[in-house]
């Protein structure tokens, strides 16, 4: 199967608290992003980064990859409520963007 | 601008019946892709449509589903003779190319069948 893994599966924080979640595919890495839902509706792209980088930031979110590992991590520091959500990596191997299959996250206030 | 738009965003039919699911792809986007998402699940990839290319059907679970795009535009997600096992939402989303451009979604149409 193309689709990534990601643990854990569920995750519940105190507000403050970091989050990190992860994800691993079992072919190459390519342009590896990360997004987020509400709701169980539309996704919104939150970062991506390319398979020649190692990290990035961008705001409270910092994301690394590890292409030999074929894997990639998220984590959201300073965790807000509003953080509560879903969250998904996907990465365009074989020539289309296929999905892990999630983190639920849940920011107890 | 206009985000994404598909319609309808809730349809519920009877077992066995056809619905057409529809996708407005954001003006000038050259990707187009349809996922499906069982409750509480992640998201299943169905076909994705890039430019004038013939398009990625890989993920199309049986013959009863087919999916067009028209003039690099608008796409129509059709699934015959509906089974439960089809409920879902199914999501569309488009991007300005291929790799390294962010996908942007619609709010998906939440499909019953009864």
């Amino acid at each position: 199967s193309q689709q990534g893994e990601e643990d854990p599966q569920a995750l519940s924080i105190q507000e403050g608290e970091n989050a990190t979640m992860n994800c691993s595919y079992k072919t190459s890495i390519n342009n590896l992003q990360w997004y987020r839902q509400n709701s169980g509706r539309g996704l919104v792209h939150l970062i991506l980064i390319r398979s020649n980088e190692r990290e990035k930031h961008s705001g409270r979110l910092r994301v690394t990859l590890d292409t030999s590992k074929k894997s990639s991590s998220l984590l959201i520091t300073a965790s807000r409520a509003a953080d509560t959500a879903s969250y998904f990596c996907a990465n365009f191997g074989n020539e289309k963007l296929t999905f892990g299959t999630g983190t639920r996250l849940t920011i107890i206030p | 601008g206009a985000g994404v738009s598909q319609s309808p965003s809730n349809k519920v039919t009877e077992k066995g019946k056809d619905v057409e699911l529809r996708c407005d792809p954001i003006s000038g986007h050259t990707a187009l892709y349809w996922y499906r998402q069982s409750l509480g699940q992640g998201l299943e990839f169905l076909i994705y449509f890039q430019g004038n290319s013939a398009p990625d059907k890989s993920g199309l679970p049986s013959d009863r589903f087919s999916a067009e795009r028209t003039g690099g535009s608008v796409s129509t997600l059709t699934i015959q003779r509906t089974q439960q096992e089809d409920s879902a939402v199914y999501l569309c989303a488009s991007s300005l190319d291929r790799v390294a451009s962010p996908l942007h979604f619609g709010n998906g149409t939440r499909l019953t069948v009864t």
